[in-house]
């Protein structure tokens, strides 16, 4: 069955330091990949997306991922973050012809001044 | 184009009453897309509409809940006699269904049942 799994519930990384959100999915063909941030109540906004070609995809606000087949993850990476980066993040990958989203858990990313 | 809008953005309500959310899709997008969010979790697909016809249900959508789209431009999900654990944060999605282009959400309707 296809799934996506966020290992990190909840990290805290400090004002300036770099970031790196893991995601791991299962899917028998080539992957849609996304990572999309929901502010509090918010919906959500697509950072980054991947479909094919380049494996190292650069999204919004400074975010890029990288696609590793041999691993089936798709990382996010910030190198510096910014204390409005503080939010959850979910990695979805497109499940079939109907363009529907099968969504990690989420991670919530905590910045410390 | 103003996106994906969804009303009300916030519904309390009683146990066993009925509610109805509307989603208002970017113009053009014929396909339209539900999913529930509860608190700590990654949205979970709820249903799918090609233009008026709805394609995919998940096992989620009890009889209790249905979804409309009559005209292939807006939807409205109904969720009868609601019970407590129907309590979450209902999103909605459009996209053009176009190869290598994404969905765009909504802000969602958060609905609380007590």
């Amino acid at each position: 069955a296809q799934s996506v799994t966020q290992p990190d519930i909840h990290i805290t990384v400090s004002e300036g330091a770099s970031l790196e959100l893991r995601c791991n999915y299962s899917y028998g063909a080539t992957p849609y990949l996304f990572w999309y941030v929901q502010s509090p109540g918010q919906g959500l906004q697509l950072l980054l997306k991947y479909f094919s070609g380049d494996t190292l995809v650069q999204g919004i606000k400074g975010f890029e991922a990288e696609f590793k087949r041999s691993q089936s993850s798709f990382n996010l990476r910030k190198p510096s973050v910014h204390w409005s980066d503080a939010a959850e993040y979910f990695c979805a990958v497109l499940s079939g012809n109907t363009g529907k989203l099968i969504f990690g858990q989420g991670t919530t990313l905590q910045v410390k001044p | 184009d103003t996106g994906v809008s969804q009303d009300p953005r916030h519904k309390i309500t009683k146990r066993g009453q009925n509610v109805t959310f509307r989603c208002d899709p970017i113009s053009e997008h014929n396909r339209l897309y539900w999913y529930r969010q509860t608190l700590g979790q990654g949205p979970e697909f709820l249903t799918y509409f090609q233009n008026e016809a709805q394609l995919e249900k998940s096992r989620l959508l009890s009889d209790r809940f249905s979804a409309e789209r009559p005209k292939g431009s807006f939807s409205t999900l109904e969720i009868q006699r609601t019970e407590q654990g129907d309590s979450a944060m209902y999103l909605c999605a459009s996209s053009s269904g176009d190869r290598n282009t994404e969905a765009f959400f909504g802000q969602g309707t958060r609905l609380t049942v007590v």
